[in-house]
């Protein structure tokens, strides 16, 4: 079964506004790792958080692990139409990547 | 440095028949994972090599096989299609890693299997 949810699974924002997507796994993750695939395209890596509480920045997006490793959030301030596409994130535990149903973003300019 | 290939990129098949499917890593990369990824179902894991070692497997039936090779290039083979079996599947290898967890995955194009 899926171990780890993620919601929304679609979402559509005005170009400008912010977009968030969050990520729960039931048990415990020794990582979580965030993908990001256009329409089209293969998944692209886009990082990687270890430590409870972590909090990373990558220009207009935030990624969160949350205290207890087990669930994370990617946040996207003022989006804009390069933004499009779908949002996967993985969690890792013993040695295996689970994957989340993934969340698509689409951008109305 | 070159990415991940897959060969083919497309290819129709009809029920019953089997296919096999390509996947050069990037070079230096030892870890190879298959996924199957269809709109209703996501990104499903099939299974992980390593040094010609099946180390991960996800739950596909038996139908669902692979392989490494010597020089880290892996195989996946499905036999006897269904019409589910249609999808992308999308290979992805991954760096050396100094301990144990997972790393980051360098995913290829895909192959994109219709099966009629």
């Amino acid at each position: 079964g899926q171990q780890v949810m993620q919601i929304p699974q679609y979402q559509h924002v005005q170009e400008g506004e912010d977009f968030t997507t969050y990520c729960n796994s039931s048990t415990t993750l020794s990582n979580i790792q965030w993908y990001k695939q256009r329409p089209g395209g293969h998944p692209v890596f886009l990082i990687q958080l270890v430590k409870s509480g972590e909090v990373k920045k990558q220009k207009r997006l935030t990624f969160q692990f949350g205290e207890a490793k087990k669930n994370s959030s990617l946040h996207i301030t003022a989006t804009q139409t390069t933004d499009v596409g779908t949002y996967f994130c993985a969690g890792g535990r013993a040695n295996n990547l689970f994957f989340g149903t993934g969340t698509r973003l689409t951008v109305i300019p | 440095k070159a990415g991940v290939t897959q060969t083919p990129r497309y290819l129709i098949k009809t029920r019953g028949q089997q296919v096999t499917l390509s996947c050069s890593p990037i070079s230096g990369h030892r870890s190879v994972s298959w996924y199957q990824q269809t709109p209703g179902q996501g990104l499903q894991f099939l299974f992980e090599y390593f040094s010609e070692t099946q180390r991960n497997k996800g739950n596909f039936p038996g139908r669902f096989s692979g392989r490494q090779f010597s020089n880290s290039r892996s195989e996946m083979n499905v036999s006897t299609l269904e019409l589910g079996d249609s999808a992308l599947y999308l290979c992805a290898s991954s760096p050396p890693r100094p301990g144990p967890g997972t790393g980051e995955l360098f995913f290829g194009e895909g192959s994109r299997l219709t099966v009629l």
